[in-house]
């Protein structure tokens, strides 16, 4: 089936370690994105690609980096620069091709805290 | 700035009842695309449906419909005779054209709840 999986579902994060989020789907869209939401809060954005190799922070991407090697893949990596990394990070991709207005799918999103 | 608002943060209803969540939007774009997604308790968020903003004409799909006003910038969803099912956090989202591509600006959310 087509669509976009997200591993692990929960992890857990000691203080001064680096995390990589997983991300990768097969619909062939060339549109990626991460976003985080907090308890009780809408999605914000992290950080965005619209092809391989290439990526734009969003609204909050301090303390996170990102990689898009290949276009069925779009990683996360939470840094310990991340002061408050708890929360739940949703990933989504999105068709460019020929409709300006396509929709995002996302996937079933990681829970990450730190402990 | 692009902005979703969502005033309404929780609703509770009783099965069976009407429901009607708003969403008002501020664009500077002439052509624009909004969305409605659901995100149950799994976590995932569902797409529901895209309104170009061009196509005012209200849509309706079984127990879902939706009234778009360009002149209130607003894209209100209805859920006639709602179920515990529908039971979900609804988001209200503008798409955005950036130098670099397409954005999703989100509102903050509607956590509906139906009581059995």
């Amino acid at each position: 089936d087509g669509g976009i999986t997200q591993s692990p579902k929960y992890l857990f994060r000691k203080e001064g370690q680096n995390v990589t989020l997983s991300c990768e789907q097969n619909l062939n869209h060339d549109a990626m994105y991460w976003y985080r939401q907090d308890p009780g809060q809408g999605l914000r954005l992290i950080y965005y690609s619209q092809i391989v190799n290439d990526f734009q922070k969003g609204d909050i991407a301090e303390g996170y980096s990102v990689s898009r090697e290949k276009k069925e893949s779009f990683p996360l990596t939470v840094t310990s620069a991340q002061k408050n990394p708890t929360a739940f990070y949703l990933c989504a991709s999105s068709s460019r091709t020929g409709d300006r207005g396509a929709e995002a799918f996302f996937g079933q999103g990681t829970r990450l805290t730190v402990v | 700035a692009q902005k979703v608002t969502q005033a309404q943060t929780e609703i509770s209803v009783v099965e069976k009842e009407d429901v009607t969540l708003d969403c008002v939007y501020e664009t500077r774009d002439t052509t624009y695309y909004l969305f409605w997604y659901k995100q149950p308790p799994s976590g995932e968020l569902v797409f529901l449906i895209r309104r170009n903003s061009f196509d005012e004409q209200n849509e309706i799909s079984g127990r879902y419909s939706w009234n778009f006003q360009k002149s209130t910038s607003s894209f209100n969803f209805t859920i006639t005779a709602s179920q515990v099912v529908d039971s979900a956090v609804y988001f209200c989202a503008l798409s955005e054209e950036t130098n670099y591509g397409q954005n999703f600006v989100f509102g903050p959310g509607t956590r509906l709840s139906v009581l059995p």
